[in-house]
């Protein structure tokens, strides 16, 4: 079955800290994978995605993520993180830019002074 | 360029209520998909729209149903409401279904079925 996993529902860093968000996912063919982030009362913005080419993918607002087949896993990273980037992120994993794209169930970051 | 907009932003219906949620595309975008993003959840494919048509559908019951008019704006309706139809509903669009075309998503419209 096609799914995207999540492990961390939340995660707590502190500001300047660096920030890895894990991300596996499950599917048949080869996968076209994206990170999104949602502020509270907002849509989701998309970060980067990933269709093919370098596995290593940089994204807006500093973040970054490497996909790696062998592991099933699109591991998004940023070196030093902001207060403003406390929100939800999502994984998501899709046959094309949108059509019956699959969610993680999202990991809530909370930034600390 | 205008974004994606999504009305009305809060709704309340009572279980067995009918409701319609409505959804203005990107400008150029042909292409409208709706999720349901239950509270804590990741969002969840409802349905999408290519030029008119229902390109597909995820796992949700024939009691939602949408439209897309000749303007690519979109309609979501859901018929019976039950309780667990409580939640986010988000409109995307794109340029059209080809692949790594990117989504760009509206702010949602909440719905509380009571």
């Amino acid at each position: 079955a096609q799914s995207v996993t999540q492990p961390d529902i939340h995660i707590t860093v502190s500001e300047g800290a660096s920030l890895e968000l894990r991300c596996n996912y499950s599917y048949g063919a080869t996968p076209y994978l994206f990170w999104y982030v949602q502020s509270p009362g907002q849509g989701l913005q998309l970060l980067l995605k990933y269709f093919s080419g370098d596995t290593l993918v940089q994204g807006i607002k500093g973040f970054e993520a490497e996909f790696k087949r062998s592991q099933s896993s699109f591991n998004l990273r940023k070196p030093s993180v902001h207060w403003s980037d406390a929100a939800e992120y999502f994984c998501a994993v899709g046959p094309s830019g949108g059509f019956k794209t699959i969610f993680g169930a999202g990991t809530r970051l909370f930034v600390k002074a | 360029e205008t974004g994606v907009t999504q009305s009305p932003t809060h709704l309340i219906k009572t279980r067995g209520q009918q409701v319609t949620l409505r959804c203005s595309s990107q400008s150029g975008h042909n292409t409208v998909s709706w999720y349901q993003q239950a509270l804590g959840q990741g969002p969840q494919f409802i349905f999408q729209y290519y030029r008119e048509e229902e390109n597909g559908r995820g796992n949700f019951p024939p009691r939602f149903s949408g439209l897309q008019f000749p303007n690519y704006s979109s309609e979501l309706n859901v018929n019976a409401l039950e309780l667990d139809d409580s939640a986010l509903y988000l409109c995307a669009s794109s340029r059209g279904e080809g692949e790594g075309e990117t989504q760009y998503f509206g702010p949602g419209t909440r719905l509380l079925v009571l």
